[in-house]
């Protein structure tokens, strides 16, 4: 069965400052896709970032890069230079390749950007 | 329109009352998915439509969920009897294609009293 954890309820981040979110998942396909996405209050899911689990480098989109690990399993979000537009839920997701476009999302991260 | 929208944005409903969400995907995608959110939590699979076929209702928790995209294009979720544990945000996603980055819509949220 697929599964992502994100063992981080909650962060904090003062504003410029760069942060890290944790992401891990398990799956026995040997092909599969990794998201990001934010929700803000507002409640619509934001896509950030993508990393196929083939890919060579790992995926960058402006501020956002993702921190590629497959022996680890790890898919950590790294947000640059925090905004405070930046604050909202943040959602591990994977799509592995023998379940049609079924994404399976993580319980998601709380940021708070501090001015 | 230029993105995935949903009706009604919020809707209150007595338990055992009928409901009705819909969704409009973004014009010419193929693929649509509902999830459901509850609370704290991320979303959740319910089932996923090509064209008008339903190829995954996994997701659904029970028989009185119920889902249909008669001509390929709006979807409506039904919920029948309504339950108090089917209060959620009820997510809609289209996708251009299959296994193409998933565009979101606002949500509907449900409160079942």
């Amino acid at each position: 069965a697929q599964k992502i954890t994100q063992t981080q309820p909650g962060m904090f981040v003062q504003e410029k400052e760069a942060v890290t979110l944790d992401c891990t998942y398990d799956t026995s396909d040997p092909s599969y896709g990794l998201f990001w996405y934010k929700q803000p209050s507002s409640g619509e899911m934001i896509f950030l970032i993508y990393q196929g689990s083939y890919d060579q480098q790992n995926a960058t989109e402006g501020r956002y890069s993702l921190n590629f690990q497959k022996a680890r399993k790890s898919a950590n979000l790294v947000i640059s230079a925090s905004q405070l537009g930046d604050s909202a839920m943040y959602f591990c997701a994977m799509r592995g390749q023998t379940s049609y476009d079924k994404v399976i999302f993580g319980p998601g991260t709380s940021l708070s950007v501090i001015p | 329109g230029a993105g995935v929208s949903q009706s009604p944005r919020y809707k209150v409903a007595k338990r055992g009352q009928d409901v009705a969400l819909r969704c409009d995907p973004i014009s010419g995608h193929v693929s649509l998915f509902w999830y459901q959110q509850a609370l704290g939590q991320g979303p959740e699979f319910l089932t996923y439509f090509q064209n008008e076929a339903q190829l995954d209702k996994s997701g659904l928790p029970s028989d009185r969920f119920f889902a249909e995209r008669p001509e390929g294009s709006v979807s409506t979720l039904k919920i029948q009897r309504t339950q108090q544990e089917d209060s959620a945000v009820y997510l809609c996603a289209s996708s251009l294609r299959q296994r193409d980055e998933q565009f979101f819509g606002p949500g509907t949220r449900l409160t079942v009293l």
